[in-house]
């Protein structure tokens, strides 16, 4: 069973735009981590937030964690043809398996 | 240090074999999960082990089962396949920090049950 909703589902965007996608997970929890999936390959670990995190950076990723929502957004500044991919939220249940969204596509085009 | 290495990375099987594939976690790293994705279902989570023991299960059934050895490689074996067991499998070596628990993921196993 997925943790959470993702949105957009699919996000179309020119390259130098920014790109902003959303999650929602149901139950409390320890951190919660973005991944990247280009065409069914693996899954890039991006970036972790805490729980007691409010925003996390890293390069041109900014995540944010509002827990009293339960909502997590990641933006990606000034997005390249190569960020063209699906991106993941993904939340861990305190025992350590993950759940994760349906995930975002991003397509940049050039 | 290298990455999360999966074998192999595709295999084609009819239904009623049996595959098992394999996972090298990062050195140092002693817990190994894996998950099973899939259009429908999206990423699911099937089991993770940590110093040779099953510490997590999800939701599959008893087809799907697991092994780690002592130098923390780590084993999957689905017997008498069936068409919906095609799959991506994911394997994710766990490392935890200071409060942090972050995955990192292999680049998978295509599994096509004909």
């Amino acid at each position: 069973s997925q943790q959470g909703e993702e949105d957009p589902q699919a996000l179309s965007i020119q390259e130098g735009e920014n790109a902003t996608m959303n999650c929602s997970y149901k139950t409390s929890i320890n951190n919660l981590q973005w991944y990247r999936q280009n065409s069914g390959r693996g899954l890039v670990h991006l970036i972790l937030i805490r729980s007691n995190e409010r925003e996390k950076h890293s390069g041109r990723l900014r995540v944010t964690l509002d827990t009293s929502k339960k909502s997590s957004s990641l933006l990606i500044t000034a997005s390249r043809a190569a960020d063209t991919a699906s991106y993941f939220c993904a939340t861990d249940d305190r025992g350590g398996k993950l759940i994760f969204g349906q995930g975002t596509e991003l397509s940049v085009k050039p | 240090k290298a990455g999360v290495t999966q074998t192999p990375r595709y295999l084609i099987k009819t239904r009623g074999q049996q595959v098992t594939l394999s996972c090298s976690p990062i050195s140092g790293h002693r817990s190994v999960s894996w998950y099973q994705q899939t259009p429908g279902q999206g990423l699911q989570f099937l089991f993770e082990y940590f110093s040779e023991t099953q510490r997590n299960k999800g939701n599959f059934p008893g087809r799907f089962s697991g092994r780690q050895f002592s130098n923390s490689r780590s084993e999957m074996n689905v017997s008498t396949l069936e068409l919906g067991d095609s799959a991506l499998y994911l394997c994710a070596s766990r490392y935890r920090e200071l409060g942090t628990d972050t995955q990192y993921f292999g680049p998978g196993t295509r599994l096509t049950v004909l």
